[in-house]
């Protein structure tokens, strides 16, 4: 199967910083990649669509500029979260797309364990 | 706007098979059913999917009811490892942009010695 990775897969960052989370394909390529939130004891739920070379789209009640998205290859999606405050933390989880097909299912990253003090 | 319902827990022995069920009343005739997990802080892990006939890959079979509405997802041999929470997805034949998937709660399995 295909591999995704994401970077870092742990941060702790003080309020009010931004942090930057990167989302990575590395044996495939993907116009389309997705953004999770999870919290504790909770399901994913969907933030964003991240879509190569183009803006990305976001989910209702999800602030967009709080959460800067850039899909600028193929193979990499980031993630911002601006002015981070606590309730901010949680575990966000990126899955992408292959664009040509060959599977049907997402691969997703590991995740990311996001705690801001 | 929960497409599918499952249990909220259940448990099974090491070494049997774990029949996890999934009800998706509502599904369309274009939507397929997919299996996901998720292994405590990890990502999911595709596991399989199918339209209307039964599959089954190296993971497990699914199971679809006739009529579509419900759906089984069986692990032959439970193992330690296939502690989870396994999600049933319902969503159409994914093209770019409508790939996104919709979790619900998923039913937490969990395999005992």
């Amino acid at each position: 199967g295909a591999v995704v990775s994401q970077h870092p897969s742990r941060v702790i960052c003080k309020s009010g910083t931004s942090v930057k989370i990167e989302c990575r394909s590395l044996d495939f390529q993907a116009t389309t990649m997705f953004w999770y939130r999870q919290f504790p004891k909770q399901s994913l739920m969907l933030m964003a669509t991240s879509n190569e070379g183009s803006k990305a789209t976001y989910e209702q009640g999800v602030e967009k500029d709080k959460f800067l998205i850039n899909h600028a290859s193929l193979t990499l999606s980031t993630l911002t979260v601006t002015s981070a405050h606590p309730e901010d933390s949680s575990f966000y989880i990126c899955s992408a797309d292959p664009w040509d097909r060959v599977f049907n299912e997402q691969f997703f990253g590991p995740g990311t364990r996001l705690t801001v003090l | 706007d929960a497409k599918t319902t499952q249990p909220p827990s259940m448990d099974c022995a090491e070494g049997r098979a774990a029949n996890l069920p999934c009800n998706h009343s509502t599904i369309s005739g274009n939507e397929y059913v997919y299996w996901y997990r998720q292994i405590h802080s990890q990502g999911p892990q595709y596991i399989i999917h199918g339209l209307k006939n039964n599959e089954t890959n190296e993971m497990a079979s699914l199971i679809i009811t006739e009529d579509r509405k419900s759906s089984t997802l069986i692990l032959p041999h439970a193992t330690l490892r296939d502690t989870a929470v396994y999600y049933c997805i319902v969503r159409p034949r994914p093209t770019g942009a409508n790939s996104k998937l919709t979790f619900g709660k998923g039913i937490t399995l969990s395999v005992r010695p």
